[in-house]
């Protein structure tokens, strides 16, 4: 239906080393937003694609989207501890007007 | 300034009581939304208002109560507090409705400990 499965769940990784999560969907995707919490705070936004095959940037981080819109990926290269929190993807709510459905989440440990 | 704002930050509270939880955003969005994170993190939606109007009401039980007595300020009341309502509300607006998509601010959240 109108689900969005996020993995891994979990990933833990030293300091300097890269990061991906994944955001995956039964049906075609209007767009993808992605968002950020850190330990005991809010969720805040980073950024949203819409286009077949689009990729961002934000220094470190790359997101892209599936040519297909059924996906999408965040890469993190060379991870710092500011890195660590929960990374998730959302969809717009399709004909549901005003919903977006999150993904269940990536939460990332950095080790120094 | 404070984008979107909530009050109180904690609340603990014994079973069987009713509480209140506010937010006001000063963005001048029309689309607020209550957002509930349980202990795993997933964010599940509850309500959704367009200015004052509910639009997105989800399986909440009807023990739930949002008011919205403007577009600026979107309330959630909670009558007969149970142990599974223990959680973070956050609070949340957008510019639009997700139909075109907005992006969310959320509010710092509400953590509400039923005992």
């Amino acid at each position: 239906g109108q689900q969005v499965m996020q993995i891994p769940q979990y990933q833990h990784v030293q300091e300097g080393e890269d990061f991906t999560t994944y955001c995956n969907s039964s049906t075609t995707l209007s767009n993808i937003q992605w968002y950020k919490q850190r330990p005991g705070g809010h969720p805040v936004f980073l950024i949203q694609l819409v286009k077949s095959g689009e990729v961002k940037k934000q220094k470190r981080l790359t997101f892209q989207f599936g040519e297909a819109k059924k996906n999408s990926s965040l890469h993190i290269t060379a991870t710092q501890t500011t890195d660590v929190g929960t990374y998730f993807c959302a969809r717009a709510g399709g004909t549901s007007y005003g919903k977006l459905t999150f993904g269940q989440g990536t939460i990332l440990t950095v080790h120094p | 300034d404070t984008a979107v704002s909530q009050t109180p930050k904690y609340l603990v509270t014994q079973m069987g009581n009713d509480k209140s939880i506010k937010c006001e955003q000063n963005l001048g969005h029309d689309t607020m939304y209550w957002y509930k994170q349980d202990s795993k993190k997933f964010l599940k939606i509850m309500f959704s208002y367009n200015n004052k109007e509910l639009i997105i009401n989800e399986t909440v039980p009807n023990r739930f109560s949002p008011k919205s007595p403007d577009k600026a300020h979107l309330n959630l009341h909670i009558n007969s507090l149970e142990l599974g309502d223990s959680a973070v509300y956050f609070c949340a607006s957008s510019l639009q409705g997700f139909a075109n998509t907005g992006e969310l601010f959320f509010g710092e959240g509400s953590r509400l400990t039923v005992l």
